[in-house]
């Protein structure tokens, strides 16, 4: 057990809805990384936070939104779904903003119908 | 986004050879080199993280290299086991902190 815990473990829903992802950091832990993993595609970075803040953007769509609360808790949203966005979704927490290892959530299996 | 590349991309030995994969990373900005195991079903799990060009880490039969001035990383696992069976992947941060991965090199250990 990493000590982060995503929720829902497995989500299915339909094209144009929208969906919360959940993230619990490992205590202590100020970063969270967002990454998508599409079939045979490698992990994705999205977004990443640092003690509530942005610290770096990828390939993230405009449909796809994240914050960090001040509980360090992260939450992906991502809107208007469409089948291409069905994929497995990670976060990862890290006590710093790079230098340290980062610890992987079991993920959320997104499917959309 | 800024390109790691993994090579091999997939690998299958017999039990108790040893193998070295190979991650490149661009060689400017660079922050740290992180490795990682991943099993099938599982979600990845850390093995090193390296910040200094010269770098050695080790982890049991596991160990990894760092050379940032050439943009590349070495891993290495000593006589194989079924065990070791994985994806290894490799991330690479720079100074604008994004963690980016590798597609991994897939390893079967045969017995």
């Amino acid at each position: 057990d990493s000590g982060v815990t995503q929720t829902p473990k497995h989500l299915i829903t339909a094209t144009g809805q929208r969906v919360t992802l959940r993230c619990s950091p490992r205590s202590g832990d100020l970063s969270v990384y967002w990454y998508q993993q599409s079939l045979d595609q490698g992990l994705q970075f999205l977004i990443q936070y640092y003690n509530g803040e942005e610290r770096a953007k990828g390939n993230i769509l405009e449909r796809f939104s994240a914050q960090q609360f001040p509980d360090l808790h992260s939450e992906l949203n991502l809107s208007s779904l469409e089948l291409g966005d069905s994929a497995l979704y990670f976060c990862a927490s890290a006590f710093t903003a790079g230098g340290t290892e980062a610890f992987f959530g079991q993920g959320t299996r997104l499917t959309v119908v | 986004i800024l390109n790691v590349e993994q090579s091999p991309q997939s690998l299958h030995v017999q039990e108790g050879d040893s193998t070295n994969f190979t991650c490149s990373f661009p060689s400017s900005n660079f922050y740290a080199l992180h490795w990682y195991r991943w099993e099938t079903a599982k979600s990845p799990e850390a093995l090193f993280v390296m910040t200094l060009n010269g770098d050695e880490k080790k982890k049991g039969r596991i160990s990894a290299t760092l050379n940032t001035k050439e943009g590349y990383s070495y891993l290495y696992i000593k006589g194989s086991q079924p065990e070791d069976s994985a994806t290894y992947l490799c991330a690479f941060k720079n100074s604008g902190y994004a963690l980016n991965f590798g597609k991994g090199t897939s390893l079967l250990v045969t017995p």
